[in-house]
């Protein structure tokens, strides 16, 4: 089955600055990829997703990035703010998603 | 994005007794849906996936005569979580998928707590 794995657990950046979270995966077939954001005991959102004919994707501050090849997919976070702080999770796979075990990033003003 | 629903948002019941966890999806037809369980500061483990009209598949080490999954229609899928015992105490969080392929959609999570 597919494993995610997820780094860095935590991450603390300054306001502005940008914030870079990476994810491996391990099934070959995997071919969706999502980005959720989950602030304290609330449901994760889906902030960004990226596909596997897709190399690259951009939402406004919010970047995705797949290499299929290498197995491994990353969000980029440009000009930080406050609240952008939470815990993000990758996910990986096709009809059911495995999860990775989450970045806890916080936003320094 | 579409609404996913779930209810109730907190239960607190005795050790023993079964608890009933509803999840819908308000706009649009969920042919899958997922159920997942998450302890504090950790990730979604995903613990049965199910299609409406049949069987959930568990996954491994998740019992399924402890945790029945019901999809008994395209909106609506329940969890019950029988003879609950304190260790059975977490964040149950459901997702709903239009189709293969899909995005996922969450519901707002159950927090149980068996005294």
């Amino acid at each position: 089955g597919e494993n995610v794995e997820q780094h860095p657990s935590t991450l603390s950046v300054q306001e502005g600055d940008s914030a870079v979270i990476k994810c491996t995966y391990s099934d070959s077939a995997s071919n969706y990829f999502p980005w959720y954001k989950q602030e304290l005991g609330k449901r994760p959102q889906l902030i960004i997703d990226i596909r596997s004919n897709v190399g690259e994707k951009k939402d406004q501050r919010i970047a995705v990035t797949l290499n299929k090849t290498a197995k491994h997919f990353s969000l980029h976070i440009t000009e930080t703010q406050p609240e952008d702080s939470a815990v993000y999770f990758c996910a990986a796979g096709d009809n059911d998603m495995r999860f990775g075990a989450g970045t806890r990033l916080t936003v320094k003003p | 994005g579409a609404v996913v629903s779930q209810h109730p948002s907190w239960v607190i019941c005795k050790s023993g007794t079964s608890v009933k966890i509803e999840c819908r999806s308000l706009d649009f037809q969920a042919t899958t849906m997922f159920w997942y369980r998450q302890f504090p500061k950790q990730s979604l483990m995903l613990m049965a996936t199910s299609n409406e009209g049949s069987k959930a598949t568990y996954e491994q080490g998740v019992e399924k005569d402890k945790f029945l999954i019901n999809h008994a229609s395209l909106t609506l899928s329940t969890l019950t979580v029988t003879s609950a015992h304190p260790e059975d105490s977490s964040f149950y969080i459901c997702s709903a998928s239009g189709g293969y392929n899909e995005k996922l959609f969450f519901g707002s999570g159950t927090q149980l707590s068996v005294l």
